[in-house]
């Protein structure tokens, strides 16, 4: 499986915008860009996926570089809550193949 | 929200018994999975089934077992618990179909102590 690199942990401030990266160099064409996230003391949960294109949706923006060999989780305005480890995960769904490699994540840390 | 279940979400057990993890979902997933995960380390992918009696071996070696009898119901067993055992068991699910993406469903987790 392609691996990905996040740096281990950031820090914003509540009601910022925080941009989290993610490198992926290695990435094969029929890799999908997963995020997930994992607040304390809970299972991870569905933040966000793109192939090719930025995608939206109501919890974050995900930018994806041309080449896909790098990817931007976008949190438009942090809040406390926000903070958690963020997983940057590549999958691709060929055959019956639906596992996900969790890596070491960020740890993304709000100050009020 | 996600609809699946673990029970229990806390276990304290002796060393030697034999202790059964319990993950259920009411969403029709054909897919379920076992994580591990010990605190503030990466979760590891220890078994996994894509249907009704289906299961394979995940990414890292588990001395657990797991069945798959019914859909939604994917069981953890381990005959003799040792304090090496211990860590936090995260349960998950993800549909079925044609579609190119399946999201997964974390439940809650068990968290496993063996003394």
């Amino acid at each position: 499986d392609a691996k990905t690199t996040q740096p281990n942990s950031m820090e914003s401030n509540e009601e910022e915008p925080v941009h989290l990266p993610c490198n992926h160099s290695t990435i094969s064409g029929t890799d999908y860009i997963h995020w997930y996230r994992q607040l304390p003391s809970q299972g991870p949960e569905y933040v966000i996926h793109g192939l090719t294109s930025n995608v939206n949706n109501r919890m974050a923006s995900l930018a994806i570089a041309e080449d896909r060999k790098s990817s931007t989780l976008i949190l438009h305005r942090a809040t406390l809550r926000d903070a958690a480890v963020y997983y940057c995960i590549l999958a691709n769904y060929t055959g019956a193949n639906s596992k996900l490699t969790f890596g070491k994540g960020i740890t993304l840390s709000v100050r009020p | 929200e996600a609809d699946i279940y673990q029970t229990p979400r806390y276990l304290v057990i002796g060393t030697g018994k034999k202790i059964t993890l319990e993950c259920s979902q009411t969403m029709g997933h054909d897919k379920m999975y076992w994580y591990q995960q010990d605190p503030g380390m990466e979760l590891h992918l220890i078994h996994y089934s894509y249907g009704v009696n289906s299961t394979e071996k995940g990414d890292l070696s588990s001395e657990s077992t797991v069945s798959r009898i019914r859909t939604e119901h994917f069981p953890l067993t381990l005959e003799s618990a040792r304090p090496s055992h211990t860590s936090q068991y995260l349960c998950a699910s993800s549909g079925a179909g044609a579609s190119s993406y399946n999201e997964q469903f974390f439940g809650p987790g068990t968290r496993l102590t063996v003394l």
